[in-house]
């Protein structure tokens, strides 16, 4: 069984360029979650695509975007980078087996991307 | 609004004292808690689900128990190799979105 993985596992971007961070999920699951991790807090949602489609989100601007694509790997987009977007960035994948439900029962995490905006 | 707090921030162990960590929630039926270990510049790693109040869950050294208003993880004999942020978080009854606790940082001392 392939677990989580993420890419990449450093990056360090400047203040307003873009980034893009990779998930892909562990195999056979439909469903991927992004979290924001500040440092010494708590992982804060940002959104969930489950079938490709977006089915939650956080209090997090429309800066932040995402996708997901039909073997579930995933992608998350953030535009105009600010300063308060440094943190580790999570992606968590599951088997969501009720039709689109935000949460199943286990979601495993990717070991996460580490971004720097300076 | 939905909320988690967990308590204390950062424990201190000797090997072998056993010790409880809290986490309080506030959520609109909760439809279930996790627990989860995390380690210094890793994604967290799932322990547990809880469904409803009463209910108990083990794994090794760690029991996590639930009532209406928060649940507890209990570390039975600790070693070192426990040492690391143990993270709570809440699904509630909207469904749209899963909330973190800050988190419990605890250090086993050999």
């Amino acid at each position: 069984e392939t677990g989580v993985t993420q890419s990449p596992t450093h990056l360090i971007k400047t203040r307003g360029q873009q980034v893009t961070l990779r998930c892909s999920s562990q195999s056979g699951h439909n469903t991927v979650s992004w979290y924001q991790q500040a440092l010494g807090q708590g992982p804060q949602f940002i959104f969930q695509y489950y079938r490709e489609e977006e089915n939650g989100r956080g209090n997090f601007p429309p800066r932040f975007s995402g996708l997901q694509f039909p073997n579930y790997s995933s992608e998350l987009n953030v535009n105009a980078l600010e300063l308060d977007d440094s943190a580790l960035y999570l992606c968590a994948s599951s088997l969501d087996l009720a039709g689109g439900r935000v949460y199943s029962d286990t979601q495993y995490f990717g070991p996460g991307t580490r971004l720097t905006v300076l | 609004e939905d909320q988690v707090t967990q308590s204390p921030e950062a424990l201190r162990l000797q090997e072998g004292e056993s010790s409880s960590l809290n986490c309080s929630y506030t959520v609109s039926g909760l439809r279930g808690l996790f627990w989860y270990r995390q380690d210094p510049g890793k994604g967290p790693e799932f322990l547990f689900t809880l469904y409803s109040a009463g209910e108990e869950k083990e794994k090794e050294r760690l029991k996590a128990t639930l009532t209406k208003k928060e649940s507890f993880l209990h570390i039975t004999a600790p070693k070192p190799e426990d040492s690391a942020t143990y993270l709570c978080a809440v699904l509630g009854a909207s469904y749209d979105k899963v909330i973190f606790g800050p988190g419990t940082s605890l250090s086993v001392i050999p």
